[in-house]
């Protein structure tokens, strides 16, 4: 199965800029879609389609999708965005295709 | 504006089944994806499968293959996700989750989900 390898933490300081990267065999093939999770709270949506953000995602974050990594990008780093972050694409490399989701990746404001 | 809300939490005995239910209102149900993702505690989001309602079409993870049956009544809104043989490794926080859909190569992708349930607890213990 496909599973998107993301690295378990990132940290950065405020009014920086945060990369959480999704890495995996031709993602950039993929569409994949990005969650974040607060503590006690359910997953919200911050990008669809590796680069499209939904109304409510702040304009700081960005999105891209190439070769073997698709990255979210947070500028201008706030503590309120301090969260779980998790990618998902659909896989379908095998003869049974499904969801995988990333590992997460836990962003630290400093 | 869509809201999903599921069912209370379960304590269930190993062995065992529970049926979870996750109720649309405000907004559409049956042209979208119901997919039902678990979290155990501590750890990350895990599909178990969903359902296209609008089809009657569902899909399980193969993880869950034999174990998940998942089904939704458009008449009410409602989908459900039903776990048997319960283990205690299934004791985790069940999200069900509306999201995009698209014609595959002979196949339903799921893609993107933009509403998530309150998310319902599931306890396995003897």
């Amino acid at each position: 199965s496909y599973v998107p390898t993301q690295p378990p933490s990132v940290s950065v300081a405020p009014g920086k800029t945060a990369r959480i990267t999704c890495g995996g065999n031709n993602i950039g093939r993929k569409s994949v879609h990005w969650y974040q999770q607060k503590p006690g709270q359910a997953p919200v949506v911050v990008m669809y389609y590796d680069s499209d953000r939904p109304s409510g995602t702040p304009e700081r974050f960005s999105g891209s999708n190439s070769g073997n990594t698709a990255t979210l990008t947070i500028s201008r780093v706030e503590a309120g965005d301090e969260a779980d972050y998790y990618c998902q694409v659909w896989d379908s490399s095998t003869d049974h295709s499904e969801v995988a989701f990333g590992g997460g990746t836990k962003l630290t404001v400093l | 504006q869509v809201h999903l809300v599921q069912s209370g939490a379960e304590v269930k005995k190993p062995g065992s089944s529970v049926k979870v239910s996750c109720k649309a209102s405000g907004g559409t149900f049956s042209s979208y994806a119901i997919s039902w993702v678990r979290q155990a505690p501590g750890q990350g989001l895990e599909w178990m499968g969903g359902i296209i309602p609008i089809l009657g079409i569902a899909k399980h993870a193969q993880k869950f293959q034999g174990r998940v049956t998942i089904t939704a009544d458009d008449n009410t809104s409602t989908a459900y996700m039903e776990l048997s043989s319960l283990r205690s490794e299934d004791t985790a926080l069940y999200y069900c989750a509306r999201g995009y859909w698209e014609t595959g190569t002979g196949d339903y992708h799921y893609n993107g989900m933009d509403v998530w349930g309150q998310g319902t607890t599931v306890t396995v213990s003897s």
